[in-house]
């Protein structure tokens, strides 16, 4: 009964490097996202997908991509790190409309230096 | 654009005593709210939602949500507070407009702490 499995747990980075974060939901859910959570700033959403193959942009996409070319994964690449991009990343899965809620990993913390 | 606003930082409280998290909201027609609950180093544990009928929603873990449309809140509560309730909670509104795969829209969060 895993539901979200986010990896890695930890990574740090220097300023230029590549990384991409890995999401895996066992749950046959449609949608999945990708926030970033900042103190003081809540959460905001990166990119999101409504099915395999299909992604879109959330409130906050500069400097990022996704890809969601299995149902049950979606991968966040970051193409060049930079310090601004420090911060602790979820990623969560649903059925999507009405009243069915978010289902979350235990994110995973970025430190860019 | 759906949004919601907490607007306390922090929020002490005793143990044994009751609790509330304040949460307003503004939306165009009828709102979706969900709170959940963060616990240190993990993810949003899902608490409770409010989509249509009774104005009091009962959650997880003992919490409940109060939905008032005329104040436009959704105001998260307790009747007793235990220590282990110290976390940060969020709560949060359904996008409803179109081509926003229907992901929500978080409040800042409140810390709650609850003391012996």
């Amino acid at each position: 009964n895993a539901g979200v499995t986010q990896t890695p747990k930890f990574r740090v980075l220097k300023t230029g490097q590549s990384m991409t974060l890995l999401c895996a939901q066992d749950m046959n859910h449609e949608y999945m996202y990708w926030y970033r959570q900042d103190p003081g700033m809540g959460l905001r959403l990166i990119h999101y997908s409504v099915g395999e193959g299909t992604t879109a942009k959330g409130e906050v996409p500069d400097g990022y991509n996704v890809s969601r070319l299995k149902k049950q994964n979606f991968l966040l690449g970051l193409e060049s790190a930079a310090p601004s991009q420090t911060s602790v990343y979820f990623c969560a899965s649903s059925y999507g409309q009405g009243g069915s809620p978010l289902h979350f990993g235990n994110g995973t913390r970025l430190t860019v230096t | 654009a759906q949004s919601v606003a907490q607007p306390e930082d922090q929020v002490n409280v005793a143990e044994g005593n009751p609790l509330t998290v304040k949460c307003t909201y503004s939306v165009s027609g009828n709102p979706y709210l969900f709170w959940y609950v963060q616990y240190p180093n993990r993810g949003l544990q899902f608490l409770l939602k409010y989509i249509t009928g009774d104005n009091l929603v009962k959650g997880s873990y003992g919490f409940e949500a109060e939905f008032n449309k005329s104040q436009t809140s959704f105001h998260l509560k307790k009747p007793s507070a235990l220590v282990s309730d110290s976390a940060l909670y969020f709560c949060a509104v359904r996008d409803q407009s179109p081509n926003s795969g229907y992901a929500l829209n978080f409040g800042k969060g409140t810390s709650l702490l609850v003391t012996p």
